[in-house]
């Protein structure tokens, strides 16, 4: 059973330009979400996605996007990026259940440098 | 709002002692409660979940926590350490209608041999 995949692992760009990060959830699951893992620092909630369309949103800007496509897979997009976008940025995934709150899980991350 | 308290950025603890990771969590309704390991240069990885039910939660590698509602904490115990816990633990809350991880600041386990 695969679990939740990313890519790519590593990237460098340098400032004003735009990344696309990819994430493939865990087999079953049906919800992505993307958090930023800045050096020494806890995950910060971005979004998530469910049925192609964003449920919930974090306090970052609109640079920051996202897309779910129909094989529930994820992207998410930065564009205009800045020295401090420089970070780990974690995909997980899970099952959207109404009335309960199902457990997310995570892939290895994208490790992304701006310069 | 949520939000979770994790008291020590770095503990230490030698190889074969009882390992204490404290968590601290606010939340105006009843919250789950979550502690991921992450080890270097790799993604969060599930240790154990708190969703309710027993108050005392058994997880992976030995790990336990218990849920004490009257302290507000969920704190992370092992009773003997192994060289190979050594990592960042980050204990994560989340409430029904608001279903976003909120993490803590992390505590980086390091095991003396």
């Amino acid at each position: 059973d695969a679990g939740v995949t990313q890519s790519p692992t590593h990237l460098i760009k340098t400032r004003g330009q735009q990344v696309t990060l990819r994430c493939s959830p865990k087999s079953g699951h049906d919800t992505v979400s993307w958090y930023q893992q800045a050096l020494g620092q806890g995950p910060q909630f971005i979004f998530q996605y469910y049925e192609e369309e964003e449920r919930q949103r974090g306090n970052f800007p609109d640079r920051f996007s996202g897309h779910q496509f129909p094989n529930y897979s994820s992207e998410l997009n930065v564009n205009a990026l800045l020295l401090g976008d420089s970070a780990l940025y974690l995909c997980a995934s899970s099952t959207f259940t109404t009335g309960l709150m199902e457990t997310q899980y995570f892939g290895p991350g994208t490790r992304l440098l701006v310069l | 709002a949520q939000s979770v308290t994790q008291l020590g950025s770095h503990v230490s603890v030698s190889e074969g002692a009882l390992v204490l990771l404290r968590c601290n969590y606010s939340s105006s309704v009843p919250p789950y409660l979550f502690w991921y390991v992450q080890y270097p240069n790799q993604g969060l990885q599930l240790l154990l979940k708190y969703t309710s039910a027993a108050t005392l939660v058994k997880g992976i590698n030995g790990f336990e926590a218990e849920f004490k509602k009257s302290e507000t904490s969920f704190h992370l115990t092992k009773p003997s350490a192994h060289m190979s816990d050594a990592a960042e633990y980050f204990c994560a809350v989340i409430i029904f209608g608001n279903e976003k991880l909120t993490f803590g600041t992390g505590t980086r386990l390091t095991i003396i041999p």
